[in-house]
């Protein structure tokens, strides 16, 4: 079946500093992958998203490419600030079928940003 | 900008009690999802909709049952609530069609069974 593995964290960062936050994926086909973040005390929002290998996707100054020959989705951000402390899920959908509508999900990263 | 809500941010409920929690779209999404998410072990797919009427089992579906008699509309229901339902449940919805559809979520509901 599907999976996603995320690096575990807490991952504790000062301002400014370089993320990378890892993930890897299994899958047949060609899933679609997301990223989400949750901001404590509220719901998942879509961070980015890429279709198919070799997108990236981009927002907020976060990025992450589609690489199918690695199968992975990492996320990057060159300068994090205090407001991006959250928990980040990596996510897959994987479209066919009858159950071509569920996510599978990473366990989260919780990421601390200190000023 | 799509739009999920979840009835209440916080509820706290006895042991035994038929529990109902609401979720309503705005944007006319065929799909919806009800997920728990609880600490160490992500979130978790208890049930999902397709269509009016229509449910299907995701991976946590034991306590649970759902309904949604509207498009907009998708209820979860406990019907005997039980401690170890305590968690933080969260909403979706997504347009169907291709896969690259992305799910959107309410705020989450914290629930306290005692």
């Amino acid at each position: 079946g599907n999976s996603v593995t995320q690096m575990e964290g807490p991952v504790t960062l000062s301002e400014e500093a370089f993320l990378t936050i890892n993930c890897t994926y299994t899958a047949t086909g060609y899933p679609s992958l997301f990223w989400y973040v949750q901001y404590p005390g509220e719901g998942l929002q879509l961070l980015l998203k890429a279709t198919k290998a070799d997108d990236k996707g981009s927002n907020k100054g976060f990025e992450a490419t589609y690489r199918k020959e690695t199968t992975s989705f990492h996320l990057e951000k060159g300068s994090v600030q205090v407001s991006d402390s959250a928990v980040y899920f990596c996510a897959l959908l994987r479209g066919s079928g009858g159950s071509n509508y569920k996510l599978t999900f990473g366990k989260g990263t919780l990421l601390t940003v200190n000023p | 900008d799509v739009k999920v809500t979840q009835s209440s941010r916080y509820l706290v409920k006895r042991t035994g009690e038929k529990v109902f929690l609401e979720c309503v779209q705005d944007m006319d999404h065929e799909n919806m999802f009800w997920y728990r998410q609880d600490p160490g072990l992500g979130l978790r797919l208890i049930y999902f909709s397709y269509d009016v009427k229509m449910k299907e089992k995701g991976d946590i579906p034991e306590g649970y049952s759902v309904s949604r008699e509207k498009k907009e509309r998708f209820s979860l229901i406990l019907e005997s609530a039980s401690t170890n339902q305590t968690s933080m449940y969260l909403c979706a919805s997504s347009r169907q069609g291709a896969s690259n559809q992305p799910q959107h979520f309410g705020d989450g509901t914290r629930l306290s069974i005692l």
